[in-house]
């Protein structure tokens, strides 16, 4: 596989329930991204890691939990979520991070969830 | 106001048209300046990439960047309806910010 892959594409789950999200980019990146994007709003992000280390949180609701093993790997953990989380989760690789004012983020085809 | 303003559209041209998509921004550390095509169901991808004031080009697609007006824009020549998608802008500052601030998209239809 190249570029950035995102499991599993789509993801219906209740109120009660605790699923991950699994994002791996095989881009030989430094720096791993989670966006949310919702309909009729801009793209948000929520959390950047650059070396494995988080390094960014925007503000996130406790419900999501990233994890970040190895820089190759990044993870969302959900537990607890509302009807308003539902929406297009997506991942994104970069070389650089913040080293570099050109550094260029590459997205993966993103995980639908839809919280009931 | 909103950092970055982008009409949502829906846009429909016919095939052949020239297409003119824009942005406006508030923020004048913005440096740095993309925008990226989103097809249904996909990720968003890196289509153009430019830095400060001027122009890029690049196939059928130029990219425009006035600084002193805020304002950007992506020009599609020869538009396909392998063009029909939502395209994204998205700034950032410089170095030392992981912030990408992207418009909200403008849903493109080009009609064969």
């Amino acid at each position: 596989e190249t570029g950035v892959t995102q499991t599993p594409r789509h993801l219906v789950m209740g109120m009660t329930n605790k699923k991950s999200l699994k994002c791996e980019q095989h881009l030989g990146h430094n720096a791993m991204y989670w966006y949310k994007q919702s309909a009729k709003k801009p793209l948000e992000l929520m959390f950047v890691y650059n070396f494995k280390e988080q390094t960014e949180n925007n503000s996130v609701p406790s419900r999501f939990s990233p994890e970040c093993p190895n820089s190759s790997h990044l993870f969302l953990h959900l537990h607890t979520l509302q009807p308003e989380d539902s929406a297009l989760y997506l991942c994104a690789s970069s070389l650089q991070g913040a080293m570099s004012g050109a550094d260029t983020q590459y997205f993966g085809p993103g995980t639908r969830l839809t919280v009931l | 106001q909103k950092e970055v303003e982008q009409d949502p559209g829906p846009l429909s041209v016919p095939e052949g048209a020239i297409v003119s998509l824009n942005c406006t921004y508030s923020n004048s550390a913005f440096q740095y300046f993309m925008w990226y095509r989103q097809y249904s169901r996909k990720g968003p991808e890196l289509l153009m990439y430019t830095y400060s004031s001027g122009n890029k080009e690049d196939g059928r697609f130029t990219a425009q960047v006035d600084k002193s007006s805020k304002y950007i824009s992506l020009f599609i020549r020869d538009s396909q309806p392998s063009d029909s998608a939502t395209y994204l802008c998205a700034m950032r500052s410089g170095a030392g910010s992981y912030q990408l601030t992207f418009g909200k998209g403008t849903k493109l239809s080009v009609i064969p």
